[in-house]
């Protein structure tokens, strides 16, 4: 069956500007979560969304917004960028139960100049 | 707030060695995950550890997990190149299918 499928997949956006990143969880995944990776902080979760509620989320400022629609489908929005939003974002799906393996998209990868 | 301590971040070793990655983690949990991220790819998951005393293998890598100690070490038998990436852990935070706090990661390279 079809991965974690996230887009696009590479963008160049110029500080100031908003972002908006797609992703599509595997079939029958109704939690999705969003992880920040950057070479200095490492893997940061943003937030987690269930059933298009935001369950969790994480210690990122106001400008980080998410939402998932009745499909399970979720976008990311980021607002007012800045030189430090330069990371690769990543989408993960799961399974409704606890334990249950955790699957990562590619990945959306974000350069900010 | 629960921290993960991977160590070591970086590691060179020979092709046929053995060694073990370690993953600490500083609040009760007994949910771990190993993942594996070659570069400029994705995190691919190599194992969901459950329960004290978890022990899984996959080809040359095994995981374990002990919840009391709060450890968790990946063990890398007779290593080929092919396992050369950077391997991170990740512990649950709360109940439920929750996000992940993950290592720093432990960039491997395997050489011959």
């Amino acid at each position: 069956k079809a991965g974690v499928t996230q887009t696009p997949r590479y963008l160049i956006k110029t500080r100031g500007q908003q972002v908006t990143l797609s992703c599509s969880p595997i079939s029958g995944h109704r939690s999705v979560s969003w992880y920040q990776q950057t070479p200095g902080q490492g893997l940061q979760f943003l937030f987690e969304y269930f059933s298009e509620t935001q369950r969790n989320k994480g210690n990122f400022p106001g400008r980080f917004s998410g939402r998932q629609f009745s499909n399970s489908r979720s976008e990311m929005n980021v607002s007012t960028l800045e030189l430090g939003d330069s990371a690769l974002y990543l989408c993960a799906s799961s399974l409704a139960s606890s334990g249950n393996t955790i699957y990562f998209g590619e990945g959306s990868w974000l350069t900010v100049v | 707030e629960l921290k993960v301590e991977q160590n070591p971040l970086f590691l060179s070793m020979q092709e046929g060695k053995n060694y073990t990655i370690y993953c600490n983690y500083s609040t009760t949990s007994d949910r771990l995950y190993w993942y594996r991220q070659d570069p400029g790819k994705s995190l691919e998951s190599l194992f969901v550890l459950l329960s004290n005393g978890a022990v899984k293998q996959e080809g040359r890598l095994m995981a374990s997990l002990d919840t009391k100690a709060r450890l968790s070490t990946l063990h890398i038998t007779a290593a080929v190149h092919d396992l050369s990436a950077t391997y991170f852990c990740a512990v649950d935070i709360q109940s439920g299918n929750t996000p992940l706090v993950f290592g720093k990661g432990t960039r491997l390279s395997v050489i011959a």
